[in-house]
């Protein structure tokens, strides 16, 4: 089945920097998703991206859908101590399985006040 | 209303009980899907719903049952649990993929089980 690769796993950064994950995918996807999960909630829906190439921010979060549709990542510019908590990368697809999310491994996200 | 409510937050149980856990939106989305979290790892999809009919089973064990009596509600029931079923489960839902405003999953706060 499909796999997304996530990176870094983890991040250790001081509040004020700048901070960038990716995933990539052995095979297309139609849409990406970005969420991020704090301990003991669901994930929520950070940025939505539909079309190769879009680039999307939401306030201080820029995300790409790569040209070749089999990457994406998301930037976090200016962090601050509750950007803490688990980036999740989802893929998805229209067509049979549309309803399926492909989700990466996650990132880790520490910052020291 | 912009959420999936999942009741109960948390929930311990033994492995002889039946317990359920239930969901609910009002948001008119017509997916709706149980995913089982293991702590620091992604969420797994278990079952989906589209328009109240199961779609998809991903090849779930049978002490996992799901329900969705209504267009807003989606239960899981659960029996004869496993200590390794201890887990995060989440509830969410989708408009159609087609919708022109489609932004993705919503997804709930969660019930925390423990299998004891």
């Amino acid at each position: 089945g499909q796999q997304l690769n996530q990176s870094p796993q983890s991040m250790f950064i001081q509040e004020g920097e700048d901070v960038s994950m990716n995933c990539t995918s052995s095979s297309i996807f139609n849409t990406w998703l970005w969420y991020k999960q704090d301990p003991g909630e669901g994930p929520v829906l950070l940025i939505a991206l539909y079309k190769a190439g879009e680039l999307t921010s939401n306030g201080r979060l820029t995300a790409q859908f790569g040209i070749t549709r089999k990457d994406s990542f998301l930037n976090i510019s200016a962090s601050i101590p509750s950007d803490v908590g688990i980036y999740f990368c989802a893929g998805q697809n229209s067509g049979g399985s549309n309803y399926k999310l492909t989700f990466g491994k996650g990132t880790l996200l520490t910052v020291n006040p | 209303d912009t959420e999936v409510t999942q009741t109960p937050k948390h929930l311990v149980m033994g492995m002889t009980n039946k317990k359920s856990l239930k969901c609910e939106q009002h948001m008119g989305h017509r997916a709706m899907y149980w995913y089982k979290q293991k702590a620091k790892k992604p969420p797994e999809l278990m079952f989906v719903y589209s328009y109240e009919k199961l779609s998809i089973n991903e090849s779930v064990p049978s002490r996992f049952s799901p329900e969705c009596p209504n267009s807003s509600l989606l239960n899981l029931h659960l029996h004869a649990l496993q200590p390794e079923d201890s887990a995060l489960y989440l509830c969410a839902s989708s408009q159609d993929r087609t919708a022109n405003n489609y932004y993705g999953y919503t997804f709930g706060s969660g019930t925390r089980l423990t299998v004891v």
